[in-house]
């Protein structure tokens, strides 16, 4: 099974901090880099994504950084808020067999006043 | 529009009994997911559907059964149930192979005694 490892577990950020949660896969094949977040009690949503043709992409405070030679993609929240306390789960999929997404194990991320 | 809902919410079963989750979506979707989500395991996809009629298998797909008899509408069923599917799941559904982002249910939390 294809594995997208992600780190770290949890975070814990002071409101107005950077949270940077990183993910690496091993498909090469994967073209598709999706970050999803989640609140308790509700199903994931999707955040931001990104295709490996671009080495950067930003929605607001959210950015997701690519590194196609490393394998390695990162979501950073800049000015990081109590409302952003959730999990984040990174993915990624390829072409053909459903476009299966393929999730990371999760961050819970806390940002403290 | 409701978008993605999951029938039921909460629901404990004893181990050897049999229920269906249903997923129903309201956006004409062509693909439809479905995933169990278990304490620092992320998201596992379970089987999938890339249209009515279709089903396939996903990750881990060994006790559960799934089918896709209309296009709104994607059931998972469990024949026997055991404890090791006490988990949460998640119904998702997808416009098709052209938009990658998937849209995720509110999750039914399935307890097997």
């Amino acid at each position: 099974q294809q594995q997208v490892k992600q780190s770290p577990q949890s975070l814990i950020v002071q409101k107005g901090g950077i949270s940077i949660i990183n993910c690496a896969y091993e498909n090469t094949a994967f073209d598709y880099f999706p970050w999803y977040q989640q609140f308790p009690g509700k199903g994931p949503a999707l955040l931001i994504a990104i295709r490996p043709d671009v080495s950067e992409k930003k929605e607001g405070r959210f950015t997701i950084s690519f590194n196609k030679s490393a394998k390695q993609f990162s979501l950073h929240i800049m000015d990081s808020q109590p409302g952003d306390s959730a999990t984040y789960f990174c993915a990624s999929s390829g072409k053909g067999g459903g476009n299966k997404l393929t999730f990371g194990t999760g961050t819970q991320l806390k940002v403290e006043l | 529009n409701a978008g993605v809902t999951q029938t039921p919410k909460f629901r404990v079963l004893k181990t050897g009994q049999s229920m269906t989750l249903l997923c129903a979506q309201d956006m004409n979707h062509e693909y439809m997911y479905w995933y169990r989500q278990d304490p620092g395991m992320g998201l596992r996809l379970i089987h999938y559907s890339v249209g009515e009629g279709t089903t396939a298998k996903g990750e881990v797909p060994d006790g559960y059964n799934v089918s896709r008899l209309k296009k709104q509408n994607f059931l998972l069923g469990l024949e026997s149930a055991a404890p090791s599917q006490t988990s949460v799941y998640f119904c998702a559904s997808r416009i098709g192979i052209a938009y990658n982002e998937q849209f995720f249910g509110p999750g039914t939390r399935l307890t097997v005694l």
